[in-house]
């Protein structure tokens, strides 16, 4: 089945740095998206990306996607304490969204 | 809003018992799902609905029941509980609105199964 990868990286950063982690899928897509979970709790939409869309912004996030390539990243710039969590991207693919593919996650933990 | 609530927070079951996750949602969110997350593994989809009345599997379903008796409610009935199925439980919902794609999710139920 259709699977959203990321890079398997656990992250520690400085805070004030920017962050930035990637993701791999396998399928063809109608949109990907990107969600933060805090330690402990539920996952948070953060962005989402059209399969005809390179490029989107949003406040301190920046998603990037090359469906050539089958990839995203996500990078987080000036980096705070709070971004600390794992971030995870999920995917459309052939069963719509309502069966999102997510991938396993890459874990930031930002230094004050 | 309450938004997505599920609970209990935490269960700890015997091998064989059943148990039943509740999950609500104020939203009026036609679709709802259930994930279990499990280390190093991302979230897997056990069951979705589209709709009060339909329900459908997901890639784990094994072990595992649902209904959608009404928008707000989709519970997770673990019919007999084995140690693989201890995992972190989420259920998530989101709108039909043409173009709402972002989903909602609950706290999570941690659930050990001995």
């Amino acid at each position: 089945s259709q699977q959203g990868e990321e890079d398997p990286q656990a992250l520690s950063i400085q805070e004030g740095e920017n962050a930035t982690m990637n993701c791999s899928y396998k399928t063809s897509i109608n949109n990907l998206q990107w969600y933060r979970q805090n330690s402990g709790r539920g996952l948070v939409h953060l962005i989402l990306i059209r399969s005809n869309e390179r490029e989107k912004h949003s406040g301190r996030l920046r998603v990037t996607l090359d469906t050539s390539k089958k990839s995203s990243s996500l990078l987080i710039t000036a980096s705070r304490a709070a971004d600390t969590a794992s971030y995870f991207c999920a995917t459309d693919g052939d069963y719509g969204n309502n069966r999102l593919a997510f991938g396993k996650g890459n874990q930031v933990v930002v230094i004050p | 809003n309450a938004g997505v609530t599920q609970t209990p927070k935490f269960q700890v079951l015997k091998t064989g018992q059943s148990m039943t996750l509740q999950c609500a949602q104020d939203m009026n969110h036609e679709y709802m799902s259930w994930y279990r997350q499990d280390p190093g593994m991302g979230l897997r989809l056990i069951h979705y609905s589209v709709g009060a009345g339909i329900t459908d599997q997901g890639e784990v379903p094994n072990g595992y029941n649902v209904s959608r008796s009404t928008t707000e409610d989709f519970p997770l009935r673990l019919l007999s509980a084995a140690p693989s199925q201890t995992s972190v439980y989420f259920c998530a919902s989101r709108s039909d609105r043409e173009g709402s794609y972002e989903q909602y999710f609950g706290p999570g139920t941690r659930l050990t199964v001995t």
